[in-house]
């Protein structure tokens, strides 16, 4: 099965730096990646995915990147704002195999943004 | 507001002491899910009803069951709870499976087993 792998597990930064964090993932068939945004004691929230057609997303401030090739993809947030503050985790989806249709999740980033 | 509900957003029950947790859907989606999240952890899938079709993952204790009785509700039974059963449970919908279809997450319900 898919094994999604994120780092680092805590990030703080500067109200107006960049943050950005990292997954890899093992299933060579995965081609959905989203990712989730969860503030403390509320429900996963999905804030941007990609698909494997695509190398690169934005949003805004966010933005998706991804490396099919390398099997890896990242979140960066730019102007980080004290609202960012939460818990931020990649998935992986494949439309194939034993995890078709399936999410599997990184361990997640706590990211803290201080003003 | 077209979304994903569940009740109780707390649930308290004691050791050994059958539980269901709820959860309704307006998206009328096909497919729903019911993930565990532990503490600081990421959320782990225990099963998913495509339809009527019922896939249980490998890793899933016999402790815990689920029903569907039609396209909105589906259910979280939990025979005998476990300390380690503390958790939160959220319930997730996506309109099919597969990369077209994102998944739409309830509030959760909070498990504590005393």
């Amino acid at each position: 099965g898919e094994n999604v792998e994120q780092h680092p597990s805590t990030l703080s930064v500067q109200e107006g730096d960049s943050a950005v964090i990292k997954c890899t993932y093992s299933d060579s068939a995965s081609n959905y990646f989203p990712w989730y945004k969860q503030e403390l004691g509320k429900r996963p929230q999905l804030i941007i995915d990609i698909r494997s057609n695509v190398g690169e997303k934005k949003d805004q401030r966010i933005a998706v990147t991804l490396n099919k090739t390398a099997k890896h993809f990242s979140l960066h947030i730019t102007e980080t704002q004290p609202e960012d503050s939460a818990v931020y985790f990649c998935a992986a989806s494949s439309n194939s195999g034993t995890s078709y249709g399936k999410l599997t999740f990184g361990q997640g980033t706590i990211l803290t943004v201080h003003p | 507001d077209a979304m994903v509900i569940q009740n109780p957003r707390y649930q308290v029950t004691q050791f050994g002491k059958p539980v269901t947790l709820s959860c309704s859907q307006t998206l009328n989606h096909n497919v729903m899910y019911w993930y565990q999240q532990k503490s600081s952890q990421a959320p782990k899938l225990l099963f998913h009803y495509y339809d009527k079709d019922f896939n249980n993952e490998a890793d899933t204790p016999d402790n815990f069951q689920s029903r569907r009785p039609n396209t909105s509700f589906c259910f979280l039974d939990i025979r005998s709870p476990g300390l380690g059963d503390a958790a939160m449970y959220l319930c997730a919908t996506s309109r099919d499976r597969g990369v077209t279809s994102p998944l739409h997450f309830g509030n959760g319900t909070r498990l504590t087993v005393t």
